[in-house]
């Protein structure tokens, strides 16, 4: 079956860099997404990423491995704002999006 | 306005009720999709209409009934719900369905809760 993992929650400190990691199994694969979602609002679109390797936007990076089903999203220099979900989603063959349960990021002073 | 809109934003519906969810969208986008979001369970797509045609219907029981006039608006139907139906329900947009950098625009969603 086609399945995302991603952790449930994780903490980190202002300032600080922290790392959230995405697994995928698909039926084919056409690129991986990256969304932000504070809480009570809309998602909002972060990455896209379709080839091996390293993207920067800012202060915010995501990688991808196609050869190991991986993917993570590097925030560096956290900021309270940062405080939010991360959603996964990896899209098959069919370009269907599947979707991770999301991580909650909580950042602390 | 500009972006995904969605209302109301808070609603509470007896089992017996019926409501319905609007979404509009200021994008020029050709696609719309309803999605359920249930607390720490990924996005299940529920809908997906592509210039104005339904192109998915995820299995999702008779008792939600999407509607889609034109392709800036889109609504939701809801009739004899379930508790269980009770989670946020987001509106998306898209340039369109079926390709590969398809970023989807989300609405802020509209709370449902089923008494």
């Amino acid at each position: 079956g086609q399945n995302i993992d991603q952790p449930t929650e994780m903490t980190a400190t202002e300032g600080a860099i922290v790392q959230i990691n995405c697994t995928y199994q698909t039926s084919g694969f056409n690129g991986l997404f990256w969304y932000q979602q504070h809480a009570g609002e809309a998602p909002t679109f972060l990455s896209y990423n379709v080839l091996d390797g390293l993207e920067e936007k800012g202060r915010f990076s995501s990688f991808l491995s196609r050869s190991k089903g991986y993917s993570y999203l590097l925030l560096k220099e956290l900021q309270m704002k940062d405080s939010a979900s991360y959603l996964c989603a990896s899209m098959d063959s069919n370009y269907q999006l599947i979707w991770g349960a999301g991580t909650k990021l909580i950042i602390k002073p | 306005e500009t972006g995904v809109t969605q209302t109301p934003r808070h609603l509470v519906m007896g089992m017996t009720n019926k409501k319905s969810l609007k979404c509009e969208q200021h994008l020029g986008h050709n696609a719309m999709y309803w999605y359920k979001q249930s607390a720490k369970k990924p996005l299940e797509l529920m809908f997906v209409y592509n210039f104005k045609e339904q192109t998915e219907n995820n299995s999702v029981p008779s008792r939600f009934s999407p509607e889609c006039p034109n392709s800036s608006h889109l609504f939701l139907h809801l009739h004899t719900l379930q508790p269980e139906d009770s989670a946020l329900y987001l509106c998306a947009s898209s340039q369109d369905s079926g390709a590969g950098a398809n970023v989807l625009t989300f609405g802020a969603g509209s709370r449902l809760t089923v008494l």
